[in-house]
């Protein structure tokens, strides 16, 4: 499985963008990028997946160039409850039971300030 | 649609004892994961039950065991446990077949052990 390599924390404050990055030197071809989300005492949740290019829903956007060895995600407009840590996962493909383990690495921890 | 749960929220035992956790998938999801997160790290996967029974495991010892039952819940079940088995223990649930990167977490168990 491609290793990961996050910022350990970011601090934001309220209405800005907030822009992540996640290094995946050795991503194989057929990996996906996906972004989990954990609060406090709370299980992660799925944010969103990106194969290349950009993926967006209504909650952040997805960067990934055309070399895919990083991507970025992108949370506009972030308000206090944005507060949590964001999991860069690369491995998993949809529809793939084979790949059926989630690998998570230390994650970003997000501080939005008021 | 009922999300996944999991029981109890909260674990004190002592070193040596055993422990079992449980899980109800969320509703229509037969797959179940279970992740151990220690304090301050990602989710480490354990292992994952699929018709009842264990499909995929990761690096942990025979002393972490599993059990699916035909309504999808799992248990899991650690034996002779040690200072460091003290962690948040994370069901996820999915659809085999399906978009398998989404998976859908429960809050969690807090094992503490003393």
């Amino acid at each position: 499985l491609a290793k990961t390599t996050q910022p350990i924390s970011m601090d934001s404050y309220e209405g800005q963008e907030v822009n992540i990055t996640c290094s995946h030197n050795n991503i194989a071809t057929n990996d996906y990028i996906t972004w989990y989300q954990q609060f406090p005492s709370q299980g992660p949740r799925f944010i969103i997946q990106g194969y290349k290019t950009k993926v967006t829903n209504e909650v952040a956007s997805l960067f990934i160039p055309a070399d895919r060895k990083s991507s970025t995600l992108s949370l506009p407009r972030v308000s206090l409850s944005d507060t949590a840590v964001y999991y860069c996962l690369v491995g998993v493909a949809p529809n793939n039971n084979a790949g059926n383990m989630l690998t998570f690495g230390g994650g970003t921890r997000l501080m939005v300030k008021p | 649609e009922t999300g996944v749960t999991q029981s109890p929220t909260h674990l004190i035992k002592t070193r040596g004892q055993q422990v079992t956790l449980r899980c109800s998938s969320q509703s229509g999801h037969n797959t179940v994961s279970w992740y151990q997160q220690a304090l301050g790290q990602g989710p480490q996967f354990i292992f994952q039950y699929y018709r009842e029974e264990e499909n995929g495991r990761g690096n942990f010892p025979p002393r972490f065991s599993g059990l699916q039952f035909p309504n999808y819940s799992s248990e899991l079940n650690v034996n002779a446990l040690e200072l460091d088995d003290s962690a948040l223990y994370l069901c996820a649930s999915s659809p085999w077949g399906g978009d398998f990167y989404e998976q859908y977490f429960g809050p969690g168990t807090r094992l503490t052990v003393t």
